[in-house]
């Protein structure tokens, strides 16, 4: 059974850096054709796609946050870890990882609420 | 970027009747080298998180429901709810895995008339 669950602070200053973690079970970062991608949900809008990385350590980015953000793999802790710096208050957003084992997201995590508040 | 565009932003429909929800992206999504359309329907319920319904444009994902299915290929796809029921009350997101970004449409809410 694959269960992913997204771990992190509630709440982070303006400027700040929000680091998020995904701890997942049932599957490894090992195998073949295997991610796990980060996707955010802003109160009241649409899902958006924010990272990916691969078991070959393949890693995609948002265009647009291409340059606040870093997605790491630790395969021995099954972790996945998805950085943003110089966060702002448009980012606050519930923040959901997510199982990829050939393009669509399979299976997601439940979610963690963010928000970005001096 | 690949930009997904739904039609309608949200839709009323009466229990049993039919929902349909389209999808248009603004490139191909489909692979002439697998004959696949990289193209996923997802359901969102407020305080869940997203359950993904459709792959490759119309395979249904194990445990869905035979009311759902979808069609389409290149860029115009659509998401039918052959029979609404209450459960089926959410926001449907199609999204395209053909390229990066992995982009999401702008989402489509579904409710009882």
């Amino acid at each position: 059974q694959i269960t992913l669950k997204e771990s992190g602070p509630t709440v982070v200053k303006p400027t700040q850096t929000l680091t998020l973690t995904c701890t997942f079970s049932g599957f490894s970062l090992r195998t073949n054709e295997v991610g796990v991608g980060w996707i955010r949900q802003p109160p009241g809008k649409a899902l958006e796609w924010l990272a990916l990385i691969y078991w070959d350590d393949d890693k995609l980015y948002s265009p647009s946050l291409n340059s606040r953000l870093t997605i790491t793999k630790d395969t021995s802790k099954n972790q996945v870890v998805l950085t943003m710096t110089n966060m702002d208050p448009v980012d606050t957003a519930t923040y959901y990882c997510a199982y990829t084992n050939w393009g669509a997201f399979e299976l997601w995590g439940q979610g963690t609420m963010v928000t970005v508040s001096s | 970027d690949i930009v997904m565009t739904q039609s309608p932003d949200s839709l009323a429909v009466s229990l049993g009747e039919r929902a349909t929800i389209n999808c248009k992206s603004s490139q191909s999504v489909f692979s002439s080298a697998n004959n696949k359309n990289y193209l996923a329907w997802y359901q969102h319920n407020p305080g869940q998180p997203p359950k993904l319904l459709i792959h490759w444009a119309s395979t249904r994902e194990s445990g869905v429901p035979d009311r759902f299915s979808g069609s389409g290929s290149g860029t115009d796809f659509t998401l039918t709810i052959s029979s609404l029921q209450a459960e089926d009350v959410a926001v449907y997101y199609c999204q395209q895995y053909y390229s990066s970004p992995r982009t999401f449409g702008q989402g489509t809410k579904v409710e009882i008339k």
